[in-house]
């Protein structure tokens, strides 16, 4: 079953725009750990951010903001003022501290992030 | 901050052939490495976990007899693909999990093309 749903494939937006990606994950856990990763066209993945289920706090660090919301188990993550630099493919994963798979990642199918100029 | 290299960077093999990967923790020591593989325009799929001085742990549906995995120090774990068909081409992507800080870091991933 999908762990960590990214219901957005794609999405396009003109420079300065702002882009909001959505993450619903699914966890029996009450300890676990969310995280977004950037994975630019050069393949390698640039970490972004981790939060755990404990800290509901919003973070917001330069342009980027993550809104956690264990209610509706989303932790959705904006890009203010978009870039052309900030184009590509954005993943949310889920670790779940259970016996066997304490450090595993389990990713959404990621979002495609076009900025045009 | 921590860096994971993996080697070769890009490899194009004929099918049949066995492929080597290799995942190195730089500057910290990992006692797990995490090995996942990313067909194109899909997510990361996690393929095994790979534990110091013990044997891998495969997920479901990954045959570990063609995925061979050995995690013979704490910077050092490989993956060798056996007997390579063009199915297998793929983004392979390694990740260690620092032992005293428990976070995890990524290599740069390789690409496997099989001719």
């Amino acid at each position: 079953a999908q762990k960590v749903t990214q219901a957005q494939t794609e999405i396009s937006v003109v420079e300065k725009e702002d882009v909001t990606l959505d993450c619903v994950y699914e966890t029996r856990d009450t300890t676990y750990y969310l995280f977004w990763y950037k994975q630019p066209p050069s393949g390698e993945l640039v970490f972004l951010i981790r939060r755990n289920s404990f800290d509901e706090q919003n973070e917001i660090s330069g342009r980027y903001s993550w809104n956690f919301q264990k209610s509706t188990s989303s932790f959705n993550f904006t890009i203010t003022a978009s870039q052309v630099v900030d184009s590509a493919v954005y993943f949310c994963a889920l670790s779940e501290p259970s016996t066997d798979s304490w450090g595993k990642l389990q990713f959404g199918a990621g979002t495609q992030v076009v900025v045009t100029p | 901050g921590a860096v994971v290299s993996q080697h070769p960077s890009w490899v194009i093999c004929k099918s049949g052939t066995s492929v080597k990967i290799e995942c190195r923790s730089l500057d910290f020591q990992a006692t797990t490495m995490f090995w996942y593989r990313q067909f194109p325009k899909q997510s990361l799929m996690l393929m095994a976990t790979s534990n110091e001085g013990s044997k891998a742990t495969y997920e479901q549906g990954v045959e570990k007899d063609k995925f061979l995995i050995n995690h013979a120090s704490l910077t050092l774990s490989t993956l060798t693909v056996t007997s390579a068909h063009p199915e297998d081409s793929s983004f392979y992507i390694c990740s260690a999990r620092a032992s005293r800080t428990d976070t995890q870091y990524f290599g740069p991933g390789t690409r496997l093309t099989v001719l």
